[in-house]
């Protein structure tokens, strides 16, 4: 079955440390990979997109993921977090051949002052 | 452009009541979706429509209906609510293109049913 895994469901860091998100999938054939944000309150935003050529993307607010295909995952990471990092964040996939993304359960994530 | 809109963005229902989600997007796009996303369970696809006049279920459509009679609002109607259906629904929509990939949220509905 297709399925989607967030390793971490809730992870605390300080300002300033490094932030590495895990995401696996399991799917077979080409598929495409997301990254989206849920701020307190607020709807999901877009952070990142893998549809296909340079497997590591950048996208916005400093955040970039790692497309492994030998691996089956899409890692997502930050040098530096913020304050204004603290949310939750959603690894999604969704085949060529798909309608519809398949989401991970998400991470909670807080960042401390 | 609003991008997707939804309404109400809170409403209480009482168990057995019915009641319908109002979705409408304004970038002329052909999919559309609806999730509801459960504390730790990520969110679940109800229903998608790729078109006027075509919808089909999605992971948990039970307790749920969808019509698309045109290309911007696609409604969720809720015939007889359960507590098991309180939850945020988010509706989102995509471009048509090789593949509906870039989906757009909506800003959610919290739903409460008692």
């Amino acid at each position: 079955a297709q399925s989607v895994s967030q390793h971490n469901h809730h992870v605390i860091l300080s300002e300033a440390a490094s932030l590495e998100l895990g995401c696996n999938y399991s799917y077979g054939g080409t598929v495409n990979l997301f990254w989206y944000v849920q701020y307190p309150g607020q709807h999901l935003q877009l952070l990142l997109k893998f549809f296909s050529g340079d497997p590591l993307v950048k996208g916005i607010k400093g955040f970039e993921a790692e497309f492994i295909k030998s691996k089956f995952s899409f890692n997502l990471r930050k040098p530096s977090v913020q304050w204004s990092d603290t949310a939750e964040y959603f690894c999604a996939v969704i085949s060529n051949s798909g309608y519809a993304l398949n989401f991970g359960k998400g991470t909670s994530l807080l960042v401390t002052p | 452009n609003a991008g997707v809109t939804q309404t109400p963005k809170f409403r209480i229902l009482k168990i057995g009541q019915s009641m319908t989600l109002q979705c409408a997007q304004d970038m002329n796009h052909n999919y559309m979706y609806w999730y509801r996303q459960d504390p730790g369970m990520g969110l679940k696809l109800i229903y998608y429509s790729v078109g006027a006049g075509i919808t089909d279920k999605g992971e948990v459509p039970n307790g749920y209906n969808v019509s698309r009679s045109t290309t911007e609002d696609f409604p969720l109607r809720l015939e007889l609510a359960a507590p098991s259906q309180t939850s945020v629904y988010f509706c989102a929509s995509s471009s048509e293109g090789l593949a509906p990939y870039e989906q757009y949220f909506g800003p959610g509905t919290r739903l409460t049913v008692t």
